[in-house]
């Protein structure tokens, strides 16, 4: 596609529901990046795919959390048992391998749990 | 461990005028790259300038150009003959190795 998209644009859960985000990268992008964003804060690195590679998990903040990407596309985040601390808006980019700010940020996944 | 402090958080400018965001960083590597990032309402982070740390000369784009002071570990964002459509969250970045560092943000309102 021309962006990335991330569906769905906003989630309201209940606490203690499972959720799943999704990220569709440009084609051809070998790079995807997840980032967290909680309401005035800066954006916090959450997991990194690149390739055929092992992924940098060392962003995700409890084990509550994990990622996928599947035939090097499009990734999931999934976020099990959530917490109203985990209410932040979930923004993932991609690039072309390693391109120092070739990034291209979709708009995000508003999360909201009550 | 790699940071970056934005010590505004928020910022106002008049129309047509200049405004300077202020942003420093830490880190251990002597390559790496600075960013600025530009975020609207609509969420999504758009690129606005970006500097080699390995180059002296200050990145420019257009409006937008930047005071990086490398022994300080200073990179600041200058905008000049602000628009109204600036209005937006302005984020600090470092790349070091293969993912972002970014600052807490700046919110800068452009005023008519």
């Amino acid at each position: 596609g021309a962006g990335v998209s991330q569906s769905p644009s906003n989630k309201v859960t209940e606490k203690g529901k499972d959720v799943e985000l999704r990220c569709d990268p440009i084609s051809g992008h070998t790079a995807l990046y997840w980032y967290r964003q909680s309401l005035g804060q800066g954006l916090e690195f959450l997991i990194y795919f690149q390739g055929n590679s092992a992924p940098d998990k060392s962003g995700l903040p409890s084990d509550r959390f994990s990622a996928e990407r599947t035939g090097g596309s499009v990734s999931t985040l999934t976020i099990q048992r959530t917490q109203q601390e985990d209410s932040a808006v979930y923004l993932c980019a991609s690039s072309l391998e390693f391109r120092p700010g070739g990034y291209t940020f979709g708009s995000g996944t508003r999360l909201t749990v009550v | 461990a790699q940071t970056v402090t934005q010590s505004q958080p928020e910022m106002s400018v008049q129309e047509a005028e200049t405004v300077t965001l202020s942003c420093t960083y830490d880190t251990s590597e002597n390559n790496y790259y600075l960013f600025w990032y530009k975020q609207p309402p609509s969420r999504q982070m758009i690129l606005v300038i970006r500097q080699e740390a390995y180059k002296q000369q200050n990145a420019t784009e257009n409006r937008f150009s930047v005071n990086f002071q490398k022994a300080a570990k200073s990179f600041s964002l200058k905008i000049s003959d602000s628009q109204l459509g600036d209005t937006a969250m302005y984020f600090c970045a470092c790349l070091n190795t293969d993912k972002l560092i970014f600052g807490t943000g700046t919110r800068l309102q452009v005023f008519p």
